[in-house]
């Protein structure tokens, strides 16, 4: 069975600058994706970033960016000019190959406070 | 284009009830995928239904059940409920053919406690 970890329970940043969030997985599987999702206080699950195992190439949208170590079975997420906006629940997530259909597994997720 | 629409946002239920949870899709997406949400368990996969048959259950008791009907809406049924039952459910569509792999659209969750 898959299985993803964030072990990073909380993190803090100042406005304006950097920070990662870690998550590591394990599969057996060669064909899967990766997904950050952003959960605000509001509870919608909104997708940040999103990363194909076949491509090598890191997925990068606006301010945030990831850094995917296929053999390493790591996927961290930067995000870069931290804002306000930026504060919520991130989780990391796995979803397999096409017997796995839409079934996402999740990791505990990464409470992010940023400071102003 | 309206997004994934749970109803109701806030239960609450007695021990022993059942309760059903109601997921409006995206226009035009055919799957729908629920989640348990719970601070002691995280972030669990209930079941996935894409035109109107269960494609994949994860591993929760009988007691959780759920439907899709033809106009892609999505229902989950909890009888017997425990207090363990308590936790946000969350909704997910996608436009989601088999071996197609579509974005998944969350709604706002329905949070159910049960007293």
């Amino acid at each position: 069975a898959q299985t993803v970890t964030q072990s990073q329970p909380e993190m803090s940043v100042q406005e304006a600058e950097t920070v990662t969030l870690s998550c590591t997985y394990d599969t057996s599987e060669s064909d899967y994706y990766l997904f950050w999702y952003k959960q605000p206080p509001s509870r919608q699950m909104i997708l940040v970033i999103r990363q194909e195992a076949y491509k090598q190439q890191n997925a990068t949208e606006n301010r945030f960016s990831v850094n995917f170590q296929k053999a390493a079975k790591s996927f961290s997420l930067k995000i870069s000019d931290s804002q306000l906006g930026d504060a919520a629940m991130y989780f990391c997530a796995y979803r397999g190959g096409e017997t796995s259909g839409s079934r996402l597994t999740f990791g505990e997720g990464t409470q992010l406070t940023v400071n102003p | 284009k309206a997004g994934v629409t749970q109803t109701p946002r806030y239960l609450i239920k007695t021990r022993g009830q059942q309760v059903t949870l109601s997921c409006s899709p995206i226009s035009g997406h055919r799957s729908v995928s629920w989640y348990q949400q719970t601070p002691g368990q995280g972030l669990q996969f209930l079941f996935e239904y894409f035109s109107e048959t269960q494609r994949n259950k994860g591993n929760f008791p009988g007691r959780f059940s759920g439907r899709q009907f033809s106009n892609s809406r999505s229902e989950m049924n909890v009888s017997t409920l425990e207090l363990g039952d308590s936790a946000l459910y969350l909704c997910a569509s996608s436009w989601g053919p088999p071996g197609v792999h579509s974005p998944l659209h969350f709604g706002n969750g329905t949070r159910l406690t049960v007293t």
